[in-house]
């Protein structure tokens, strides 16, 4: 069974769109979280969202809202889609938010804007 | 500001041979230490999690090592395969906040040629 499963694995879209990304988790983990990897293959966090509360790290644009409808998931909304918003988007969980536990990471889905 | 380093950049070895990877990191008040795998166009496979308590870790052919005084892990993959070839990353919990966010290093590339 997958742990933290990510929709679309691809997405094509034009500059100025707007489009989401579905994540979810079947582990009972509390807190969720987003990464975006780069061309350069380096992971930067976005968000972490825990029990209702979001940390948003403070070089994503207003352009990206993470939103949870229920513990299991974590989407992420993108509008106006940029050309440099181009990378791969990594959903992940992990059972607190101590720090002192295990992430566990989804497929990731690779976001090209034309 | 936590900083992670992993050295070498890329690393190719000859099937059979141990593979040593090392990871550095800024700030030793870390909770845990964590190594990933990234095969192309796929997500990160947790591997191992270190706590800052131990010093060592172990499963199957994989060992890493956690010195936090001087702020090192070493993974150590014993007699490789070509199956080992992937990107292996190393990742801290952000130490300024307890919300499990990781740090990652940009990684360590390897091919195991048969």
């Amino acid at each position: 069974d997958t742990a933290v499963s990510q929709t679309p694995k691809y997405l094509v879209t034009q500059m100025g769109n707007d489009k989401s990304i579905k994540c979810e988790q079947n582990l009972g983990h509390d807190t969720m979280y987003w990464y975006k990897q780069d061309s350069k293959k380096f992971l930067k966090i976005m968000f972490s969202y825990n029990n209702k509360e979001l940390i948003i790290n403070e070089t994503v644009p207003n352009r990206f809202s993470p939103k949870s409808p229920d513990k299991a998931h974590l989407n992420l909304h993108i509008n106006s889609l940029e050309l440099g918003d181009s990378a791969v988007y990594f959903c992940a969980s992990s059972p607190d938010r101590g720090g002192n536990t295990e992430a566990f990471f989804g497929q990731g889905t690779r976001l090209t804007v034309v | 500001k936590q900083e992670v380093t992993q050295i070498p950049a890329a690393l190719s070895v000859p099937e059979g041979e141990n593979l040593v990877l090392n990871c550095s990191f800024t700030d030793s008040a870390i909770y845990n230490l964590q190594w990933f795998r990234q095969d192309p166009g796929k997500g990160l496979t947790s591997l191992l999690l270190i706590q800052s308590s131990q010093r060592e870790q172990t499963s199957g052919r994989l060992n890493a090592s956690l010195d936090k005084s001087s702020g090192r892990s070493t993974l150590y993959i014993a007699a490789s395969q070509p199956g080992d070839s992937a990107t292996y990353l190393c990742a801290v919990p952000l130490t300024t906040d307890s919300w499990g966010k990781l740090q990652f290093g940009a990684g360590t590339q390897v091919v195991v040629t048969p």
